[in-house]
Formats: structure tokens, C-alpha cells, sequence
């Protein structure tokens, strides 16, 4: 298994509060991702990353912001949760190859996290 | 934009019976497809992909699918149902670009009867 971590792996929070969920990899890979999923709607990209301080939006960034001091750590917070982000939150990491960066992600266990 | 539809949310196969969980992508193009098994309270673990080549693509655990460019789809078939198949299966798309580009079905969870 990729060695991937999520913390905290479940977390209950009260609207209006921030939030930091934490991914840690021991693939130095170069790529990292955070995804939330959701009943009929699959995984949606949040927001990834593709090096050291290099962020870049997904397709649903609202609400959310990233950081990337270290290779090893991408970090997602909620600046002030909302219950619209309760949600399972996932982390996948992933290397480029070739020309067309064909690569398979690798996916933490992930972050069940209910705003109340 | 660019989509990825799994036809059915919920899929019932006895056990020993032929699985098949539907994928059609929405682009003239064909993208990269891959297909995800999600098993309760757990990540993605990537079943297989299809690249370029041969277009029968096997898989762990005695998956296949077959990518058709001209019905745009790429169906996931097992001969003979597990038990222990009993997750959900989300197929996905990179059409173009990096893995950030990759589009996600919404999943079709597949329930084995003994």
C-alpha cells in the first residue's frame, strides 16, 4: 500500500469553525490531491498540488484552501465550515510519467467530517 | 464539459453470476479510463486502466473491461461474483492533461447476494 495518511480520520465541528485536515505521504511523490465525496456526485476535485508551495484550484474550491510547505504534508483547511462541507474528504497522491503525465493515483483511507 | 456517466447506482448479482457495471465517457476523443473499487470506510484502489493498445484491459482481482470507441464505453465485467465484491466502483476519465484532470463517475455500488 502507498504509504498515504489522513488525520484526523473522523471529525465533528461546529458551523463557523476553521478546520485543517492533514495528508501525509511517504512516496515523495510530487503530485497530491484533495477530493470530496459525496453521494451522487462521485469524487470532485478540491484543490491539488504539484510541488513545494505550488497550488492550483479544482472544480470545487470554494470555501477551501490549501498549503504545501513540505514534499510530505499537503494541508486542507476550512476557513469557517459550513454545513455544506460535511463531506468525505480524500487525499491521493501521484507521480507524472510520460508525455501526457499518465499515472495512477494512490488514495488515502480518508476523513469523514460532519459540520453541525 | 467533459463527463464520465455509470448507469446504475445500484447494481444485484448473485454470487456466480456474471458482473457488469456500465462506463460511457462523453468525448469524441478517447481519454484514459480507469476503474475503481471503494470498499466500506476505505480509499480508491485502482482495478485497471486503459492507456492506448489493446483494448480488453484485466484487472486485480479477475476484473476486465473492454474499451469500445464506437459506442464510448468502457464496461466492467467478472464472470463469476465474489462476496468479497462488494464495494463500490467508480469508473473515471483523463482526457487530457494530468491526473488533476480526471473526471469521476458517480459510482454504481454493487451488492452480492449468496
Amino acid at each position: 500500500d502507498a504509504g498515504i495518511t489522513q488525520s484526523p480520520r473522523h471529525k465533528v465541528t461546529e458551523t463557523g469553525t476553521p478546520v485543517t485536515l492533514r495528508c501525509h505521504q511517504t512516496e515523495n511523490h510530487r503530485y497530491m490531491y484533495w477530493y470530496r465525496q459525496d453521494p451522487g456526485h462521485g469524487l470532485r476535485l478540491i484543490h491539488y498540488s504539484y510541488g513545494v508551495k505550488d497550488t492550483d484550484k479544482g472544480e470545487v474550491s470554494d470555501g477551501y484552501s490549501v498549503s504545501r510547505s513540505k514534499t510530505e504534508d499537503f494541508l486542507l483547511t476550512l476557513e469557517s465550515a459550513t454545513s455544506s462541507q460535511t463531506s468525505v474528504y480524500f487525499c491521493a497522491i501521484s507521480e507524472s510519467i510520460g508525455e501526457r503525465d499518465v499515472t495512477e493515483a494512490f488514495f488515502g483511507q480518508g476523513t469523514r467530517l460532519t459540520v453541525v | 464539459a467533459q463527463s464520465v456517466t455509470q448507469l446504475g447506482s445500484h447494481v444485484s448479482v448473485s454470487e456466480g453470476a456474471l458482473v457488469l457495471l456500465r462506463c460511457n465517457y462523453s468525448s469524441s476523443v478517447p481519454p484514459y479510463l480507469f476503474w475503481y473499487v471503494q470498499y466500506p470506510n476505505q480509499g480508491l484502489q485502482l482495478l485497471l486502466k486503459y492507456t492506448t493498445g489493446a483494448t480488453l484491459v484485466k484487472g486485480i482481482n479477475g476484473f476486465e473491461a473492454e474499451f469500445k470507441k464506437s459506442e464510448t464505453s468502457f464496461h466492467l465485467t467478472k464472470p463469476s461474483a465474489h462476496m468479497s465484491d462488494a464495494a463500490e466502483y467508480f469508473c473515471a476519465a483523463q482526457y487530457s492533461g494530468g491526473y488533476q484532470k480526471v473526471t469521476f463517475g458517480t459510482g454504481t455500488k454493487l451488492q452480492v447476494i449468496p
